[in-house]
């Protein structure tokens, strides 16, 4: 069954930063683009980024309001994806989710982010 | 960007009932493959969201056949038949189609 852990959240500043990560199973993960989603406290789903396969060269996408502060990566060894956060904001609190398919068929229980001061 | 609009926002049903959410797109979903990828979600309180429907009509694996999805173009509906206690929570449609991938901003189901 296909399983996706994220973790690394927390409580951090305005302007600091934070990786977190997502660690993926029962899937051949190397040939699955990656995806993160987050919704704020209340709020609806909001697509973040995405990673492509090897073949594709890992691009990557990125959604305006984190394009330039945030970096999505992956490691196929570890079936690890991973999202650097660069600048945080407070508008960038949120549940932040994994998943390897456009339609987001798999979710995880999500890592929780709160930028405040 | 492809702005998705949800109908209703909120709405009530008794159990065993029948219940439409709409979903219109600010721009045709069809992908120049010829597919359409409009997604339903369900997000139970306190849980993540799971997937419900897939390019318009494809029930996700496990999902009850009393889930439906239909619809082309810009225009999309969900008819959730003889509703059960299970099915509260909020109800999102998302397009594949194009960057950046877009959600609709929800329709909470309670029941009566």
């Amino acid at each position: 069954a296909v399983q996706l852990v994220e973790s690394g959240g927390g409580l951090v500043q305005p302007k600091e930063s934070l990786k977190i990560s997502c660690a993926a199973s029962g899937f051949t993960f190397s040939n699955a683009a990656m995806y993160w989603v987050r919704q704020a406290p209340g709020k609806g789903l909001e697509w973040v980024a995405r990673i492509r396969t090897k073949p594709n060269n890992y691009a990557t996408y990125y959604a305006d309001s984190v394009k330039g502060r945030f970096t999505i990566s992956r490691d196929d060894s570890k079936s690890m994806v991973y999202l650097q956060m660069d600048n945080l904001k407070t508008e960038d609190t949120a549940m932040y989710y994994c998943s390897p398919t456009e339609e987001f068929a798999y979710w995880g229980q999500g890592t929780l982010v709160t930028v405040s001061s | 960007d492809v702005v998705m609009t949800q109908t209703p926002v909120s709405l009530s049903v008794s159990l065993g009932g029948q219940v439409s959410i709409s979903c219109r797109s600010s721009q045709s979903l069809v992908h120049n493959n010829g597919n359409t990828y409009l997604s339903w979600y369900l997000q139970k309180p306190g849980q993540s969201p799971q997937l419900l429907i897939y390019k318009v009509s494809n029930r996700f694996s496990g999902i009850s056949d009393r889930f439906s999805g239909s619809g082309s173009g810009t225009d999309f509906t969900l008819k959730i038949s003889r509703v059960e206690p299970d099915d509260l929570g909020v109800y999102y449609c998302g397009q594949g189609t194009q960057y950046p991938l877009t959600f609709g901003s929800g329709t909470k189901l309670e029941i009566k």
